[in-house]
């Protein structure tokens, strides 16, 4: 267990709709971030959090939103789903900056049909 | 701007037989590079990292890397794979300021019997 804890493992949903991925940081950590892990793009990164503010972003559509509430417990809001947005879905955590190295979730396993 | 290549896509190797894995950068500051490792349907581990300390740098199950500036490279060994290290690995680079990290494509191990 990586202390990094994403919801739900599994989601298969129909084009168009809008769906909602979670997850906890680790334990003391401030920062969350975003990645997309499909078979043709590889790993992406989307989008930073740091705190409740956004730090940082990658490659993410407009379609998609993310935010981190004072918790610090973040959320990935994917809406108008395509058949190409079906992916692995990783959130990672980390103190604060990178060079401690990213603390990564087991990642949410999105299937659009 | 930073970037990593990973030479091989699929690398093969007999098990008790030395593992090389080839990660070289591309960034335009002191870089910090990553190593990270990750099973069949899980997250990414962090299997070692270097942050301009020792250029030889040695993480967990047995593998290290070397930080080579004049070759631009920080390639992962391990001296006897086992068949439990058949995975894909991921190289990262980010720099000493910045907030993202940059992956590489990734290699997949395939270990031999």
């Amino acid at each position: 267990d990586s202390g990094v804890t994403q919801t739900p493992k599994h989601l298969i949903t129909a084009t168009g709709q809008r769906v909602t991925l979670r997850c906890s940081p680790r334990s003391g950590d401030l920062s969350v971030y975003w990645y997309q892990q499909s078979l043709d793009q590889g790993l992406q990164f989307l989008i930073q959090y740091y705190n409740g503010e956004e730090r940082a972003k990658g490659n993410i559509l407009e379609r998609f939103s993310a935010q981190q509430f004072p918790d610090l417990h973040s959320e990935l809001n994917l809406s108008s789903l395509e058949l190409g947005d079906s992916a692995l879905y990783f959130c990672a955590s980390s103190l604060d900056r990178e060079s401690y190295g990213y603390t990564f979730g087991s990642g949410t396993r999105l299937t659009v049909v | 701007a930073q970037s990593v290549t990973q030479l091989g896509s699929h690398v093969s190797v007999s098990e008790g037989a030395l593992v090389l894995l080839r990660c070289n950068y591309s960034s335009s500051v002191p870089p910090y590079l990553f190593w990270y490792v990750q099973y069949p349907n899980q997250g990414l581990q962090l299997l070692l990292k270097y942050t301009s300390a020792a250029t030889l740098v040695k993480g967990i199950n047995g593998f290290e890397a070397e930080f080579k500036k004049s070759e631009t490279s920080f390639h992962l060994t391990k001296p006897s794979a086992h068949m439990s290290d058949a995975a894909e690995y991921f190289c990262a680079v980010s720099s000493n300021t910045g907030n993202q990290f940059y992956f590489g494509t990734g290699t997949s191990l395939t270990v031999i019997p």
